[in-house]
């Protein structure tokens, strides 16, 4: 079975700063792996996705994530904050059956 | 094309009562999923669907939930002799399939269940 550990419950970052949000998945297969986000009372948006390929991978608004097998890391990170950037964001990995397990979530905070 | 849709939006029922929820695939989709995000949390898996059947429900907390497809596209979740714990917004997806390779899930808004 596989399993998402997403380090940080709460990341705070100033607006223009560099986001980092942590994740390590855990899979006995060749994993596939998302980054989604939700808005207050919004639902899941996926930001971007490795499946296979080009381990970096360039999602929507600017964010994106390098799969790292040998750390079994799939870190996420933007270049610079901007306050619509406050949000939930989710690490989740599926196996090829599309079985997919999520983590607990970081929520971002951008301040001005 | 329409989306992954949820009815209903928000239910507020009381402790002890039966509740379904009702989730709409887009068209075409044969694989359905249901999640349960408790406040705070991350979406728990419950089940998923492969056309009618079950392909897992290992996510289901106990035999108070149900879930159903009996057409293959339509789904309802069933929860028996609800509990306060039950509390929380309910996501449904759906895919192409399931399968040997990657099909986005396209969620849906959820329900919002609330136990009193």
């Amino acid at each position: 079975a596989q399993s998402v550990t997403q380090l940080g419950s709460h990341v705070s970052v100033s607006e223009g700063a560099l986001v980092l949000l942590r994740c390590n998945y855990s899979s006995s297969v060749p994993p596939y792996l998302f980054w989604y986000v939700q808005y207050p009372n919004q639902g899941l948006q996926l930001l971007l996705k490795y499946t296979t390929g080009a381990t970096l991978v360039k999602g929507i608004n600017g964010f994106e994530a390098e799969f790292k097998k040998s750390e079994t890391s799939f870190h996420l990170t933007k270049p610079s904050a901007h306050m619509s950037d406050a949000a939930e964001y989710f690490c989740a990995v599926s196996d090829p059956n599309n079985d997919m397990r999520f983590g607990a979530g970081t929520r971002l905070t951008v301040k001005p | 094309g329409a989306g992954v849709s949820q009815t209903p939006s928000n239910k507020v029922t009381e402790k002890g009562k039966y509740v379904e929820l009702r989730c709409d695939p887009i068209s075409g989709h044969t694989a359905l999923y249901w999640y349960r995000q408790s406040l705070g949390q991350g979406p728990e898996f419950l089940i998923y669907f492969q056309g009618t059947g079950a392909a897992d429900d290992s996510g289901l907390p106990n035999d108070r939930f149900f879930a159903v497809r009996p057409e293959g596209s339509v789904s309802t979740l069933k929860i028996q002799r609800t509990e306060r714990g039950d509390s929380a917004v309910y996501l449904c997806a759906s895919s192409m399939s399931s399968g040997s390779s990657y099909n986005e899930q396209f969620f849906g808004p959820g329900t919002r269940l609330t136990v009193l």
